[in-house]
């Protein structure tokens, strides 16, 4: 089944502990976002790869890294959570992103950070 | 930078036909895009308009005008079903892709 998968669901860690949210896609994609939805603010792009080894900044990237060192997946860590990062974050990936291609969505990650 | 405008809430009878409107202010426009989402899922893709004019889906159909920076999402013959919260985001000259608030529908018997 063609999908987007991301690890864990659910977290609730405290301020300054590291953590990786994992995103995986099955569908040899070259395109893969992370978005933060909070509420009032709607969904905002993090950080975009457009293929292997290739990323940018989107809109709110302070306090998060990604890599993408293969196609398939990619990583979004919070190397010192803060509260404000607590938040719905979803992975999404497109088979271009140049073309009328939609994203597709895995099925989003809850962070609390107390 | 992006500046994306739809309304917060709107509610609509089953059976019904609503408009929700988006207006867009951005630096360079490559598309924009309409997505539903249920409580507690993720969007799901809905359509997708880069040239004026209109593109119809089944029930759905959305609207572009560029030169307005203006588009609609119409839902025809509502369902109790399409009680959700509809995204529009627009995609900008270099790919990144800005969100709207979204616009929470509520459909009622």
């Amino acid at each position: 089944e063609a999908q987007v998968t991301q690890n864990p669901r659910y977290l609730i860690t405290v301020t300054g502990k590291k953590l990786t949210v994992t995103c995986s896609q099955n569908m040899n994609h070259e395109y893969m976002s992370w978005y933060r939805q909070d509420p009032g603010l709607g969904l905002r792009q993090i950080y975009y790869s457009m293929n292997v080894e290739v990323t940018d900044k989107g809109d709110v990237p302070e306090g998060y890294k990604v890599s993408r060192k293969e196609k398939r997946n990619f990583p979004l860590i919070l190397e010192s959570p803060s509260p404000n990062q607590t938040s719905l974050y979803f992975c999404a990936s497109s088979p271009s992103p140049g073309g009328t291609y939609e994203q597709y969505f895995g099925p989003g990650t809850r962070l609390t950070v107390t | 930078g992006q500046n994306i405008d739809q309304p917060t809430e709107m509610t609509a009878t089953e059976g019904a036909i609503v408009q929700i409107n988006c207006t867009y202010q951005t630096s360079g426009f490559n598309g924009l895009f309409w997505y539903q989402q249920h409580a507690g899922e993720a969007p799901t893709f809905l359509s997708y308009n880069v040239l004026d004019g209109l593109e119809e889906k089944g029930r759905f159909s959305s609207f572009l005008s560029r030169s307005k920076g203006y588009s609609y999402l119409l839902l025809k013959e509502l369902q109790m079903k399409d009680s959700a919260s509809y995204l529009c985001a627009v995609k900008n000259a270099g790919n990144m892709l800005t969100f709207g608030g979204g616009t929470r529908l509520m459909v009622k018997p």
